[in-house]
């Protein structure tokens, strides 16, 4: 069985670059939530993608937007970043409709703003 | 609004010792429970759960209570071992499968 992967595992842009970053679910997971952690602070819930569609968002403006592909995989995009962008992106995968409520994650890409 | 807090940023326990980890929400609508531990470099790793219809759920070592009435959760582990060191999380769970963390506590097993 396949983990969550994520890539690339650290990236540094400079404010108002765009970024992608990719995200591979587990193994017969169909759901892909993304978080954002900052330094000393929990995970924060961005958006989820269940079935290629956004199925729920979090307080995170529009320039945060997110795919998820046929093969369940999925990115997250960032457009016009600034500096409090700079976090850990975190990646969780899960199979929704099982009643399971587990979310495994990846390993997270750092992304530092400059 | 920080709706799951988890008010102690640090914990420091002996080897052998129970650990107890704590954790409070303020909304009662959370159906689900989650702690997380994550190791520096690495994503959260899933320990333990428990549903908002239980107070006790029990896997090994740890052990994870729910007062519903007091908004409060707590993780037991008995015997704390140095591996254990490491950031624990709280998350609870809306419909949705949304998880909203508390801020993390960094448990420190001294041998």
């Amino acid at each position: 069985e396949t983990g969550v992967t994520q890539s690339p595992t650290h990236l540094i842009k400079t404010r108002g670059q765009q970024v992608t970053l990719r995200c591979s679910s587990q193994s017969g997971h169909n759901t892909v939530s993304w978080y954002q952690q900052a330094l000393g602070q929990g995970p924060q819930f961005i958006f989820q993608y269940y079935r290629e569609e956004e199925n729920g968002r979090g307080n995170f403006p529009p320039r945060f937007s997110g795919l998820q592909f046929p093969n369940y995989s999925s990115e997250l995009n960032v457009n016009a970043l600034e500096l409090d962008d700079s976090a850990l992106y975190l990646c969780a995968s899960s199979m929704r409709g099982q009643g399971s409520y587990e979310q495994f994650f990846g390993p997270g890409t750092r992304l530092t703003v400059l | 609004d920080q709706q799951v807090k988890q008010n102690s940023p640090s914990l420091s326990v002996q080897e052998g010792r129970i650990s107890i980890l704590n954790c409070d929400y303020t909304n009662s609508m959370f159906d689900y429970f989650l702690w997380y531990k994550k190791y520096p470099a690495e994503g959260p790793t899933f320990l333990i759960s428990i549903s908002s219809i239980k107070d006790k759920n029990e896997d090994g070592r740890f052990t994870v209570f729910l007062n519903k009435s007091a908004k409060h959760l707590s993780l037991h582990i008995v015997p704390s071992q140095p591996g254990d060191s490491a950031v624990y999380f709280c998350a609870a769970e809306n419909q949705g499968g949304k998880l909203i963390f508390g801020q993390g506590t960094e448990l420190s097993v001294k041998p």
